[in-house]
């Protein structure tokens, strides 16, 4: 079975600086999707970024980047220019083949002003 | 906005009771899931529902039931509550066609806060 594993429960970073959250995971697929979702104070779940298995190139969504490493199974997120408003729980998650979305513990972080 | 709608957005009742908890996905999504989110806790995923049929089920109690209906919204109830109860219910949707049912992306609600005293 597939699982998601966040080894980091909570991560502080100062406000403009850079953080990069881990995330793991275990399957014997070789297609998949892998995501972070980000939930705020407000509870409210937002996807941050997307990446697909079969993409060698790594996503990019403005401040936020996922470094992919296939072999290892690591789907890292890394925040630049960290702001308050990144503070929240960070979900990474896996979607399997059976089109559900395996979840990992989540991460806490919290930004320094 | 996520285009998924949630209510009610809280819900405060007694142990031993029984409450439903509605969800409407986005416009043209298929697929409903359902997630329980305790405090501090991260998702249990509960039960998905795909084009009014049940498609998988997860950790959800005998207690607690769902259905999808032929408008594509869906119940959750959750009866003979108990103080356990007591945690964020999720819904979430996916299934448009393009992308977003491709890569399995599901939309979140704003969530059920049900709190059993």
């Amino acid at each position: 079975a597939q699982t998601v594993t966040q080894s980091q429960p909570e991560m502080s970073v100062q406000e403009a600086e850079t953080v990069t959250l881990s995330c793991t995971y275990d399957t014997s697929e070789s297609d998949y999707y892998l995501f972070w979702y980000k939930q705020p104070p407000s509870r409210q779940m937002i996807l941050v970024i997307r990446q697909e298995a079969y993409k060698q190139q790594n996503a990019t969504e403005n401040r936020f980047s996922v470094n992919f490493q296939k072999a290892a199974k690591s789907f890292s997120l890394k925040i630049s220019d960290s702001q308050l408003g990144d503070a929240a729980m960070y979900f990474c998650a896996y979607r399997s083949g059976n089109y559900q979305l395996i979840w990992g513990a989540g991460t806490k972080l919290i930004i320094k002003p | 906005d996520s285009g998924v709608t949630q209510t009610p957005k809280h819900l405060i009742t007694a142990t031993g009771q029984r409450v439903t908890l509605r969800c409407s996905p986005r416009s043209g999504d298929l697929s409903v899931y359902w997630y329980q989110q305790s405090l501090d806790q991260g998702l249990q995923f509960l039960i998905q529902y795909y084009n009014g049929e049940e498609r998988a089920k997860g950790n959800i109690l005998e207690r607690f039931s769902a259905q999808q209906f032929p408008d594509l919204h869906s119940e959750l109830n959750l009866s003979s509550l108990e103080l356990g109860d007591s945690a964020l219910y999720f819904c979430a949707s996916s299934g448009t066609s393009g992308r977003a049912f491709d890569t399995g992306e599901l939309f979140f609600g704003e969530g059920s806060r049900l709190t059993v005293l």
